[in-house]
């Protein structure tokens, strides 16, 4: 069965920390990973990594790609407030476009 | 642009009572999604629609869930009767083309339901 597994399920840190979230995945026919940030209820899309662009960088946020350890990692430095959210990572499933979702990583940013 | 929009934001019912969220998907987009999303989880799909078709519905509890996108454009997810562990956040999402090509899938703000 596809699954994706994110760690740590929870972290807090302060202001101006560097954090780094962690994606592993196991799909058949892998095609693509996605990372989403959910504020309050709706998630927004922030990356979608593929083996053709295996790295996205946007601001303070930045992700990378694994594909000989079936795993994706989600930087964000000079962390803010801002960045307090739950940051999901998914990936379609093999041989359909349902999206399979980890359990999120709860970030806490205190001031 | 406005974007996925759902209602109602909250329902709290009790048990064996039914319930029906709506969904505006962004305009152009034809396709759209159901997903669960319960505490401390990740979302669950629970079906998706290309246009008026459900294309993937294997999650849905048939048994007591229903949906339907009759012109293509908003859609209706039904539970009756509710069970105690419907309780969730139900989210809609929609996008311009498939999942695995684009990546982006916009998400309502969802429908918290509490059943009692």
């Amino acid at each position: 069965e596809d699954k994706v597994v994110q760690s740590p399920l929870s972290l807090v840190v302060h202001e101006g920390d560097t954090v780094t979230l962690n994606c592993s995945y196991e799909v058949t026919n892998f095609r693509s990973l996605l990372w989403y940030k959910q504020e309050k209820k709706a998630p927004t899309f922030l990356f979608m990594l593929t083996s053709s662009g295996i790295e996205k960088k946007s601001g303070r946020l930045s992700s990378i790609l694994d594909k000989k350890e079936l795993s994706s990692i989600l930087n964000i430095t000079a962390t803010q407030t801002g960045d307090s959210a739950i940051y999901l990572c998914a990936a379609p499933q093999g041989g359909s476009e349902k999206l399979v979702f980890g359990k999120g990583t709860k970030l806490t940013v205190n001031p | 642009e406005a974007g996925v929009v759902q209602s109602p934001r909250y329902k709290i019912i009790e048990k064996k009572q039914p319930v029906a969220f709506w969904c505006n998907p962004i305009s152009g987009h034809n396709t759209l999604y159901w997903y669960r999303q319960n505490l401390g989880q990740g979302p669950e799909l629970l079906i998706r629609y290309e246009n008026e078709e459900a294309v993937d519905d294997s999650q849905l509890p048939k048994d007591r869930f229903s949906a339907e996108r009759l012109k293509g454009v908003d859609s209706t997810l039904k539970i009756q009767p509710a069970e105690l562990g419907d309780s969730a956040v139900y989210l809609c999402a929609s996008s311009l083309t498939i999942t695995a090509i684009s990546g982006e899938l916009f998400f309502g703000e969802g429908s918290r339901l509490t059943v009692l």
